[in-house]
């Protein structure tokens, strides 16, 4: 079984600065996914970014980026220039396989407040 | 596309009666999911349909919890004899998925609240 592990309970930062949350995870398998949400107090959760395990570049978008470690299991989230609605929850989750579409595992998820 | 739609969004229900949760996916999408996420913790999968066919169901899915989705499109999801602990939000999800590799994205509803007072 796959696990996720979230170690920042709760992070602040303060507004346009900069953010790094961590996740690790444990797994056996060669061929997977990793994935940030985000879920905001509306409580609808939203992709952030979406790393494949077969890709050695770690994938962007817009100000969020990921620090994607394999051998280290690591897969650890950065968001540049910080805004007030990046406030929410974030969690990291593992998808087996090749093929998405296969359940996620969530990490117990880090609370992000960003300051103004 | 209006999204993945959850009714009702909240509901409060004595303990020992029944609930049922419906979840309406993005047209077209053939795999549904639901999970169960109680305060300050991550979601948790509980089962997911590929059209009609039930693929998987998780250990945390007792004999009280059953899920349909009788023509592949919408699904619901009943809570028999309801306990305090059943009280969480169940969060639907869907994608489309389709050839291996393509990497599609799983989308979530808002959640139905659940109180069991």
């Amino acid at each position: 079984a796959q696990t996720v592990t979230q170690s920042q309970p709760e992070m602040s930062v303060q507004e346009a600065e900069t953010v790094t949350l961590s996740c690790t995870y444990d797994t056996s398998e060669s061929n997977y996914y990793l994935f940030w949400y985000k879920q905001p107090p509306s409580r609808q959760m939203i992709l952030v970014i979406r790393q494949e395990a077969y890709k050695q570049q770690n994938a962007t978008e817009n100000r969020f980026s990921v620090n994607f470690q394999k051998a280290a299991k690591s897969f650890s989230l950065k968001i540049s220039d910080s805004q007030l609605g990046d406030t929410a929850m974030y969690f990291c989750a593992f998808m087996k396989g090749q093929a998405a579409g296969n359940k996620l595992t969530f990490g117990g998820g880090t609370r992000v407040l960003v300051k103004p | 596309d209006t999204g993945v739609s959850q009714d009702p969004r909240h509901k409060i229900t004595k303990r020992g009666q029944n609930v049922t949760f419906r979840c309406d996916p993005i047209s077209e999408h053939n795999r549904l999911y639901w999970y169960r996420q109680t305060l300050g913790q991550g979601p948790e999968f509980l089962t997911y349909f590929q059209n009609e066919a039930q693929l998987e169901k998780s250990r945390l899915l007792s004999d009280r919890f059953s899920a349909e989705r009788p023509k592949g499109s919408f699904s619901t999801l009943e809570i028999q004899r309801t306990e305090q602990g059943d009280s969480a939000m169940y969060l639907c999800a869907s994608s489309l998925m389709s050839q291996p590799g393509s990497g599609n994205t799983i989308y979530f509803g808002e959640g139905s609240w659940l109180t069991v007072v």
